[in-house]
């Protein structure tokens, strides 16, 4: 069965201090893997689309890596304003969502 | 480019009332499109899925009497939600696809709160 799994649940970091946010998959025939940053009482933001191992993004502070396992969003230097759920998702006909992880930095 | 709107952002209605939440993908043109439902600190839940001039396709548990889906055009998608009650007060998410160039990318809009009094 194909899933996407989050982890960690949710994330506090201090203003500045890096970390990563992992999203590991069993999907068959995988067509991509889309970040999304979703903020309360909206839609999710389209991020980013990872197609093959290797592959990385980047966008201002964020970082999004694949391997065959797995896809890591990397945070540097992270600001309040990134606070925010991030959703990792495969496409597979209809988007397989992970749980998500609830990131909090504070100033 | 990929903006999906959502009309209307709230809106409150009386139980036994339809209401009607139109998604439209602004600069692209949308083959298939989803319709979510969340509720508070949960993840997003697939309702339907529609593509173009077709009957939508209802998941499991959804009732396709209660939420009508017309996809009528490739840039407008609509839900009705008809004789609404309480329960039906939720978050409702439209997605995006356009089949084409990066064919599996799915752009969300922002999202209409629905409360049924």
């Amino acid at each position: 069965e194909d899933q996407v799994t989050q982890s960690p649940e949710a994330l506090r970091l201090q203003e500045g201090e890096s970390s990563s946010l992992n999203c590991s998959y069993t999907v068959s025939g995988l067509r991509g893997l889309f970040w999304y940053r979703q903020d309360p009482g909206k839609g999710p933001e389209f991020l980013f689309t990872l197609y093959s191992a290797g592959e990385e993004k980047e966008k201002e502070r964020l970082k999004a890596t694949l391997t065959k396992k797995e896809s890591f969003l990397h945070i540097t230097a992270p600001k309040p304003e990134d606070s925010a759920t991030y959703l990792c998702a495969a496409p597979t006909g209809k988007l397989i969502f992970g749980q998500g992880t609830e990131l909090s930095v504070k100033p | 480019g990929a903006v999906v709107s959502q009309h209307p952002s709230w809106v409150i209605c009386k139980s036994g009332t339809s209401v009607k939440i139109e998604c439209r993908s602004l600069d692209f043109q949308a083959t298939t499109m989803f319709w979510y439902r969340q509720f508070p600190k949960q993840s997003l839940m697939l309702m339907a899925t529609s593509n173009e001039g077709s009957k939508a396709t209802y998941e499991q548990g959804v009732e396709k009497d209660k939420f009508l889906i017309n996809h009528a055009s490739l840039t407008l998608s609509t839900l009705t939600v008809t004789s609404a009650h309480p329960e039906d007060s939720s978050f409702y998410i439209c997605s995006a696809r356009s089949g084409t160039v990066r064919a599996y990318e799915q752009y969300f809009g922002p999202g209409t709160r629905l409360t049924v009094t």
